[in-house]
């Protein structure tokens, strides 16, 4: 089974802050990188498409950057809201299978 | 706006029932996904279906089965529900492709 591992497991931050996340994918067989955000008692919705090494995406104060040779991600939110409160997931799509592996998730709560 | 919709939201079954949870998406995508969600494991692959009457497995298939008689619909069976099947399960459908996927409500399921 391949590997999908994110840090930190859970952050507090205080609101107004800047924060940032890591997933990191194996490096070979590379088809996609998915960021979703799943907040309590709801489903979770796609944040980012990635697909090509060098992608960087952006949707507010949300971004996020891929480097496929290396196997990382990083998911940036700028001025950290309490309404951005959730727990952020990337899945790493496999070339060989077409399978989405998710990674157990960064735990993320903003303090008013 | 997509629709991804499951039967029920809380379940509570007896060790050894047959049992059926359901899901129906509204946009007409090709790939359909059954995901168990438990603590510090992350959301992980029992089946997934890239097209009607097709289904592969994923990575935590024993004791299920799924099926897939129409686009719209795809049903995950256990078979004889046993207390470690005890979760949440989360279906999704997608484009085919890299597109991201789209999340029903969940189920929480209790085997007692």
């Amino acid at each position: 089974i391949l590997n999908v591992e994110q840090s930190p497991q859970s952050l507090h931050v205080q609101e107004g802050d800047s924060t940032n996340f890591t997933c990191s994918f194996p490096s070979s067989n590379f088809y996609a990188l998915h960021w979703y955000r799943w907040e309590t008692a709801k489903s979770p919705e796609a944040l980012f498409v990635m697909t090509l090494n060098g992608d960087e995406k952006k949707k507010g104060r949300i971004s996020a950057t891929l480097n496929t040779k290396e196997g990382y991600s990083y998911l940036y939110i700028k001025g950290s809201q309490p309404e951005d409160s959730a727990t952020y997931l990337c899945a790493f799509g496999d070339s060989g299978t077409y399978k989405y592996i998710f990674g157990t998730g960064t735990r993320l709560k903003v303090l008013a | 706006d997509v629709k991804v919709t499951q039967s029920s939201r809380y379940l509570v079954k007896r060790t050894g029932e047959k049992v059926f949870l359901e899901c129906v998406q509204d946009m007409d995508h090709e790939n359909m996904f059954w995901y168990r969600q438990d603590p510090g494991l992350g959301l992980r692959l029992i089946y997934f279906s890239y097209d009607v009457k097709m289904k592969e497995k994923g990575d935590i298939p024993e004791g299920y089965s799924v099926s897939r008689e129409k686009k719209e619909r795809f049903s995950l069976i256990l078979e004889s529900a046993s207390t470690n099947q005890t979760s949440m399960y989360l279906c999704a459908s997608s484009l085919a492709g890299r597109a991201e996927a789209f999340f029903g409500q969940g189920t929480r399921l209790t085997v007692v």
